[in-house]
């Protein structure tokens, strides 16, 4: 059964960095991209950024320089850090794996497993509640 | 303000059917990328309820259905029922940011 279990500081100071670790449980860790996800207080998802076994990132672009995320594939984990955090910052934030479609069809073109864009997210952690104060 | 626009609430008496619409372009939704819909119960993580437009994952009961056409997307639920109260959100790709992006969330309740 996949798990994913993810754990940090909670409390981090203005300007200073959040660190998240997320460690994969139960499934083969070059199969799947990892996320982390973001939801501040009574507010929507947001994508942070995600990353696949080989280190290959994506980022949200309203993040991008702020956010690096890691992939340590001998212990199955994944990180996030998030520099010169601010207020806005404070969130539960989520790790999640992606998934691909075993069958996706865009137009007439059909593939046995769905490009990257297609992934969908199938497994969430816990979250973890990030609070940015002094 | 979200790529994806969704209704902020939507409501229905039990055993009623209620629609939450997705609305995107034709960078995400229109690019056929797919649509994946997610039920976030109060004080829990989402969980997966639709991927690619129409499929339901092991476990989602039938009551759960989703649909795709042209920049839009719906996710139907039938018969509903009280424990179906919760937050529905949509998700996408979209190739104009290279990125995931969700709408912003609507709230059902089970009047």
């Amino acid at each position: 059964q996949v798990q994913l279990q993810q754990w940090g500081a909670g409390l981090v100071k203005p300007s200073e960095t959040l660190s998240l670790t997320c460690a994969v449980y139960g499934v083969p860790f070059s199969e799947y991209f990892w996320s982390w996800i973001r939801q501040p207080p009574e507010k929507g998802l947001e994508w942070v950024g995600e990353i696949n076994h080989r280190g290959t990132t994506t980022y949200n672009p309203s993040l991008k320089s702020r956010v690096t995320i890691s992939v340590d594939t001998s212990k199955n984990q994944f990180s996030l850090n998030l520099n010169s955090v601010t207020a806005a910052d404070s969130a539960i934030y989520y790790c999640v794996r992606g998934a691909p479609p075993s069958r996706y069809c865009r137009g007439s073109t059909c593939y046995t497993r769905g490009p990257s864009y297609s992934f969908y997210m199938d497994v969430w952690g816990k979250g973890t509640t990030i609070t940015v104060s002094s | 303000q979200s790529v994806l626009t969704q209704p902020p609430s939507v409501s229905g008496a039990p055993g009623q059917r209620v629609t939450i619409s997705c609305t995107g372009s034709s960078s995400n939704i229109g690019a056929d990328y797919g649509v994946h819909w997610y039920q976030q119960l109060p004080g829990t993580a989402p969980k997966l309820l639709i991927y690619v437009n129409i499929n339901r994952p092991s476990g989602v009961p039938d009551r759960f259905s989703g649909s795709r056409s042209g920049t839009s997307a719906s996710l139907a639920i039938t018969g509903l029922q009280a424990e179906d109260e919760a937050t529905y959100y949509c998700q996408s790709y979209d190739s104009s940011l290279s990125g995931r992006v969700f709408g912003g969330g609507t709230k059902l309740t089970v009047l």
